[in-house]
């Protein structure tokens, strides 16, 4: 199946300091989400992204589809920006019974301190 | 227009008893996603349900799970003889039809004692 890698695993910034991580994925794909989880658990959706550049506030996140990577950036992190971000893909060239089904990386940690 | 709705939030059973978790898509969604966040662990998917029908089940363990998603109501994930390694949160995910977005819930939180 499709693999999905993030950089960096953890990540730790002074509140206003800006960070970019990054998600490599292993086949093309028709579906990209990031998803931030905050410490209480909830998974907040923040991209749909399977090309292209989108930003919202200080966030931002760019997909390279031709060389399988897509950036989500952080600018002017604040605490509550703390948590782990999810990138997660399907595969594009799947059957119609993997369609829906996302792969999550492993996660990048972030904790920004005040 | 609400968001996917999980019930319970948290839910404490002990070992050999069944676990019902609920979930309700958000309005005009016909597509249900659910997924397993063990501890220190990412999230796999489970199971991909469409009303009526199992879609795609791959990621179900073969004994003790199974999944529906009836016409009327909510789908609803069961775990049968619970055991402490089913400790986990769940999470369903629902998308409309015409769109690939996946929006979450806010997760089931199962202890097996």
């Amino acid at each position: 199946g499709i693999q999905v890698e993030q950089s960096p695993p953890d990540l730790i910034l002074q509140e206003g300091a800006n960070s970019t991580l990054r998600c490599n994925f292993s086949d093309s794909v028709n579906n990209l989400q990031w998803f931030h989880q905050n410490p209480w658990g909830q998974l907040i959706n923040l991209f749909y992204i399977p090309s292209g550049t989108k930003q919202n506030g200080r966030l931002s996140a760019t997909t390279v589809a031709t060389e399988r990577y897509s950036l989500l950036y952080i600018s002017s992190s604040q605490t509550t920006d703390s948590g782990v971000y999810f990138c997660a893909v399907s595969p594009a060239n799947a059957g119609g019974t993997s369609y829906g089904k996302l792969t999550f990386g492993q996660g990048t940690i972030l904790t920004v301190h005040p | 227009n609400a968001g996917v709705m999980q019930n319970p939030r948290h839910l404490v059973r002990r070992r050999g008893q069944e676990a019902r978790l609920r979930c309700s898509p958000m309005k005009g969604h016909s597509h249900v996603y659910w997924y397993r966040q063990l501890p220190e662990e990412g999230l796999k998917f489970m199971v991909y349900l469409q009303k009526e029908n199992i879609i795609d089940e791959s990621g179900m363990p073969k004994e003790r799970f199974s999944a529906e998603f009836p016409k009327e109501g909510p789908s609803i994930l069961r775990i049968q003889q619970v055991v402490r390694g089913d400790s986990a949160a769940y999470f369903c995910a629902s998308s409309p039809p015409s769109q690939k977005t996946q929006y979450f819930g806010p997760g089931t939180r199962l202890l097996v004692l």
